[in-house]
């Protein structure tokens, strides 16, 4: 199957900073990039859906102007959460779809710490 | 809209014994349809997918499950399970297109006791 890497795999920062999370599909064009998050124990929750080329589309709760992501071309899209909190802290996966394939593929998840 | 139910949140079950991973979706119109595996600090493995045609679905590490259309239900089973099976099971839905978005169930954590 096609590979989607993420990176990094684990990050821990200070509260007040800025941490940006990269997602790069490695052997195809990604024409859709989505960015989940997962807390403890539970399902992944969709945050935003992007294009390439376009302004993301985000969920219904999730704050755009925190949670930046760009997707600049067809092979990268990149996360990044601004102003970290505690709370942000959680795993953050991105999946990618191409229009002619069937699935998603999913990077290998990032674990952010906010302290 | 649609959505995925995942009944079971654990499901302990014997080394070597089978097991069934129940799923339900509903939808609108037609789907595609998931089973994700992840294990612990990583990311989604895909298992097998149902899109069109045999409702009996064969996937990696001797997984299957069956479409069952009238039920609305994508059981997942094995016949024998192993301690590497031990994860977290995903279910999932998307509508056909590379653009659209999947939906995943709550998950089931399944937990093969030796």
């Amino acid at each position: 199957g096609a590979v989607v890497s993420q990176h990094p795999s684990r990050v821990i920062c200070k509260s007040g900073t800025s941490v940006k999370i990269e997602c790069r599909s490695l052997d195809f064009q990604a024409t859709t990039m989505f960015w989940y998050r997962q807390f403890p124990k539970q399902s992944l929750m969709l945050m935003a859906t992007s294009n390439e080329g376009s302004k993301a589309t985000y969920e219904q709760g999730v704050e755009k102007d925190k949670f930046l992501i760009n997707h600049a071309s067809l092979t990268l899209s990149t996360l990044t959460v601004t102003s970290a909190h505690p709370e942000d802290s959680s795993f953050y996966i991105c999946s990618a779809r191409s229009t002619g394939f069937t699935e998603a593929f999913f990077g290998q998840g990032t674990r952010l710490t906010v302290v | 809209a649609q959505s995925v139910t995942q009944l079971d949140s654990q499901v302990p079950v014997f080394e070597e014994a089978p097991v069934e991973l129940r799923c339900n979706y509903s939808s609108s119109v037609s789907v595609y349809l998931f089973w994700y595996v992840q294990y612990p600090n990583q990311g989604l493995q895909l298992l097998l997918k149902y899109l069109s045609g045999s409702t009996l679905v064969k996937g990696i590490n001797g997984f299957e499950a069956e479409f069952n259309k009238s039920q609305t239900s994508f059981h997942l089973r094995k016949p024998s399970v192993h301690i590497s099976d031990t994860a977290e099971y995903f279910c999932a839905v998307s509508e056909p297109g590379g653009y659209q978005k999947v939906t995943f169930g709550t998950g089931t954590k399944l937990q093969v006791i030796p």
